[in-house]
């Protein structure tokens, strides 16, 4: 079975752009979580999707974005980028999504660096 | 502010020893903790968890100790591997409330040959 495929797995921004990132779940998964990860805060939780629906939401500006399509897959976007964004990006799957699996059960991708110069 | 706290960025043990990674948390709700470890170049994977009923669980090399009171968790590996050099991250939630997960800022573990 495929894991969960992020793309781009690397990329370079300017302040002010904007940047699209995608995620493919595992085949089945419903529930897709974004997560943004730097050295000075760690793991923090974006968003969490499930069945096209936004279904909880972290501490972040509006500039963050998603949405999930019908065949589950996810695009986070975040608009008019600052230096501050430049982070690891994750994507987890689950299957029934954070409310109702157990967290053994939400597989992350490998990431996509995102660099703001 | 931050929720859930590992205090040590790095970490450094001889290989077949013990490791022990803090974790201190300030939100008395949390009522799950989770160990992920993170390789480089890969996302974060599940390691072991722990309700809050219970003030232990074990898998294998890894247990897991919950200090409620003093709201605090560890992480023991014995004995230590090469392969577990990594980022380890604790986290918490709410469960069944809001769902979200809290993650710390992760320790960076070596093991030394």
């Amino acid at each position: 079975k495929a894991g969960v495929t992020q793309t781009p797995r690397y990329l370079i921004k300017t302040r002010g752009q904007q940047v699209t990132l995608s995620c493919s779940p595992i085949s089945g998964h419903r529930s897709v979580s974004w997560y943004q990860q730097t050295p000075g805060q760690g793991l923090q939780f974006l968003f969490e999707y499930f069945s096209e629906t936004q279904r909880n939401k972290g501490n972040f500006p509006g500039r963050f974005s998603g949405r999930q399509f019908s065949n589950s897959r996810s695009e986070m976007n975040v608009s008019t980028l600052e230096l501050g964004d430049s982070a690891l990006y994750l994507c987890a799957s689950s299957l029934a999504g954070l409310a109702r699996s157990s967290y053994n059960e939400q597989f992350f991708g490998p990431g996509t660096r995102l660099t703001v110069l | 502010d931050q929720q859930v706290k590992q205090n040590s960025p790095s970490l450094s043990v001889q290989e077949g020893r013990i490791s022990i990674l803090n974790c201190d948390y300030t939100n008395s709700m949390f009522d799950y903790f989770l160990w992920y470890k993170k390789y480089p170049a890969e996302g974060p994977t599940f390691l072991i968890s722990i309700s809050s009923i219970k003030d232990k669980n074990e898998d294998g090399r890894f247990t897991v100790f919950l200090n409620k009171s003093a709201k605090h968790l560890s992480l023991h590996i014995v004995p230590s591997q090469p392969g577990d050099s990594a980022v380890y991250f604790c986290a918490a939630s709410v469960r069944n409330r809001d769902d979200k997960i809290i993650f710390g800022k992760g320790t960076r573990l070596h093991i030394l040959p």
